[in-house]
């Protein structure tokens, strides 16, 4: 079966500069969800966007979700070194019989230099 | 503490010797998933449960089975492992509400398991 993608696979910054990643899904989806993972490690959640909603924010973090392109951006704003993490976004596919699973995207791994 | 706890955390096995990884959450979640996760190819999930004896594949199911028989736990069982199996494997929990389709998921610290 076929996962979301994301871009870029890697994106190297300095601190204090923004850093954009992008999720394309390809079902209906209810939400979808960002998480962080330092590497290696268990995934943590970040932020989760409804199919109704087209931006939200939390913290130095903005997600867009544009259910008519099947796509999602997130931009952490004024980033720090321990912002370094792989980002994955996932989609919580809506209805039919794939009704419970989450589908992940392949992750952008950020560096951010001090 | 909230929180999603996964044994054991590493296992070298043989190919063809049963394992069971077990996952346990004390969140009170009806929802609870298996997850791999390989390089270049992020999370794929294995199973999910959004009940007590309700589970469901995912996308990679082949060589895994599991179990809801109590709410808390989901453990993965492996009844004849092979190498393509070696991996880091994740289990995560997370409330379900009909209509709202799966919600944040809360992650375990994850196995890493090699098949020789």
């Amino acid at each position: 079966s076929q996962q979301g993608e994301e871009d870029p696979q890697a994106l190297s910054i300095q601190e204090g500069e923004n850093a954009t990643m992008n999720c394309s899904y390809k079902t209906s989806i209810n939400n979808l969800q960002w998480y962080r993972q330092n590497s290696g490690r268990g995934l943590v959640h970040l932020i989760l966007i409804r199919s109704n909603e087209r931006e939200k924010h939390s913290g130095r973090l903005r997600v867009t979700l544009d259910t008519s392109k099947k796509s999602s951006s997130l931009l952490i704003t004024a980033s720090r070194a321990a912002d370094t993490a792989s980002y994955f976004c996932a989609s919580a596919n809506a209805g039919g019989t794939s009704y419970g699973k989450l589908t992940f995207g392949q992750g952008t791994i950020l560096t951010v230099h001090p | 503490e909230a929180q999603v706890t996964q044994n054991p955390r590493y296992l070298i096995t043989v190919t063809g010797k049963k394992l069971t990884v077990t996952c346990s959450q004390n969140m009170n979640h009806e929802y609870m998933s298996w997850y791999r996760q390989d390089p270049g190819l992020g999370l794929r999930q294995i199973y999910y449960s959004m009940n007590v004896e309700v589970t469901d594949k995912g996308d990679v199911p082949e060589g895994y089975k599991v179990s809801r028989k109590e709410k808390r736990n989901f453990p993965l069982i492996l009844e004849s492992p092979s190498p393509n199996q070696t991996s880091l494997y994740f289990c995560a929990s997370s409330p379900y509400f009909a209509g709202e389709g799966v919600e944040t998921q809360y992650f375990g610290p994850g196995t890493r398991l090699l098949v020789l």
